[in-house]
């Protein structure tokens, strides 16, 4: 079975530039989740969606950031205009269902850097 | 507001010798699972061990055991017969049990396993 998969693993782009990274989940799962990590810091929730409804956005940063998920399978984030603060790791999860029992999978991350 | 707490920045830790990793957590909701997550230099995130809130005994897997104390909120992972290969970071976090669930992580503990 194929795990969780994104893409591009890195990106380096200009202040002002759009990127749009996407994650590929694992067949079947209607959980996914996006997260960001900025060097050394904590692991940030940015957004939950469940099939393609957004469950909960309440962590994406500011309208800069727009995630999608049309027919709930992969899911895109994109970002216009690129920051400098937005450099840092976006991680991709996806995860079976609501129960408790199952455990989130991770993709590798996409390394994003903005000059 | 839910909050997972990792008061141990970095670890140096003998090989061979036992590890234990802390973390506590902060919710009301009675409904809750908790995970540990190793993430290496590669960058890429493992799921290592769970434990739902209703277990009644400690989640172990393999070398990794979780030793939760539901009154106290603490949820330390414990590494037995460390070895080098064990060096990496180590996220504790938490998942609600309604349809709030996104996973919430710690600011990780950085573990170094000393030849």
């Amino acid at each position: 079975e194929a795990g969780v998969t994104q893409f591009p693993s890195h990106s380096v782009i200009e202040k002002g530039q759009t990127v749009t990274l996407r994650c590929d989940p694992i067949s079947g799962h209607d959980n996914l989740y996006w997260y960001r990590r900025v060097m050394g810091k904590e692991i940030k929730f940015l957004l939950h969606f469940v099939k393609e409804s957004k469950q909960d956005e309440s962590g994406m940063p500011n309208n800069r950031f727009l995630a999608e998920r049309t027919g709930g399978t992969y899911s895109t984030l994109k970002v216009q205009p690129a920051e400098l603060e937005d450099s840092g790791v976006y991680f991709c999860a996806s995860r079976g269902g609501p129960d408790l029992n199952t455990e989130a999978f991770f993709g590798q991350g996409t390394r994003l850097t903005v000059v | 507001a839910q909050k997972i707490t990792q008061t141990q920045p970095g670890m140096f830790v003998q090989e061979k010798e036992a590890v234990t990793l802390d973390c506590t957590y902060d919710t009301s909701d009675p409904s809750y699972g908790l995970f540990w997550y190793k993430q290496p230099s590669s960058g890429e995130m493992i799921f290592l061990i769970y434990q739902g809130s209703y277990d009644q005994q400690n989640a172990t897997e393999g070398r990794y055991s979780l030793n939760f104390q539901k009154a106290r909120k603490s949820a330390n992972l414990v590494i037995s017969a460390s070895q080098l290969g064990d060096s990496a970071m180590y996220f504790c976090a938490m998942s609600l049990g309604n349809r709030d669930d996104k996973i919430i992580f710690g600011k990780g503990t950085r573990l170094h396993i000393l030849p």
